[in-house]
């Protein structure tokens, strides 16, 4: 079985802080990870995922396999990244293309 | 935003009668999948459909039904066995493996 844990319901930070935002995940083979934002009044939308390496909105996420870890860091976080993040995982085989979500973080950046 | 639709934004029901959410997209893509949403849960998978006339159960399949007679089309009905229909109800499509687009969601009330 996959699963995808994110500890934090609610995370807080100020304009210019570093921002990470954790998740974790259990899956017993190679796994796809991504993460996912829905800003407010808008339709959720793909963030990043691992296998592109890319730094997205100045977010990147470092996928460490020996914990199980997906986290998404910001260095300096702006006000517009207010906003739920989910982090999915996608396996292989016959589940192949189905994502499994974390229960989400809402983060705000207070000015 | 085209692509994906969802129709209607809101909808009401009274408890016991069925409600059909209506899913379509143009972007020609195979695979097409229904979530729902709720608060502190993150996104749970319904169904999904990685080709026409073929469909599989999600995580939370009980009380739902789906049909997948078109590619472009992937209503879902929430039947009166649902024990707690009422919740935002999320549709995506995407090319086998790849990102999933997200429709704006139906926001489902059951009194």
């Amino acid at each position: 079985a996959q699963r995808v844990t994110q500890p934090e319901k609610l995370l807080s930070v100020f304009k210019g802080a570093p921002v990470e935002l954790k998740c974790n995940y259990s899956y017993s083979g190679s796994p796809e990870l991504f993460w996912y934002v829905q800003y407010s009044r808008q339709r959720l939308q793909l963030l990043l995922r691992h296998i592109s390496r890319e730094s997205i909105k100045g977010f990147t996420a470092d996928l460490n396999k020996g914990e199980t870890s997906f986290h998404l860091k910001k260095p300096f976080a702006q006000e517009e990244d207010s906003a739920m993040y989910y982090c999915a995982l996608s396996g292989g085989g016959t589940s192949y293309g189905k994502l499994t979500f974390g229960q989400g973080t809402i983060l705000t950046v207070h000015p | 935003d085209g692509g994906i639709t969802q129709s209607p934004k809101y909808l009401f029901r009274k408890e016991g009668q069925n409600v059909t959410l209506s899913c379509e997209q143009n972007l020609n893509h195979d695979a097409m999948y229904w979530y729902r949403q709720d608060p502190g849960q993150g996104l749970r998978l319904i169904y999904y459909s990685q080709i026409v006339n073929d469909f599989q159960k999600g995580d939370i399949a009980e009380g739902y039904s789906v049909s997948r007679e078109k590619k472009e089309s992937f209503p879902l009905t929430v039947t009166s066995a649902q024990k707690n229909p009422t919740a935002f109800y999320l549709c995506a499509s995407s090319v086998q493996g790849y990102e999933q687009y997200f429709g704006p969601g139906t926001r489902l009330t059951v009194t």
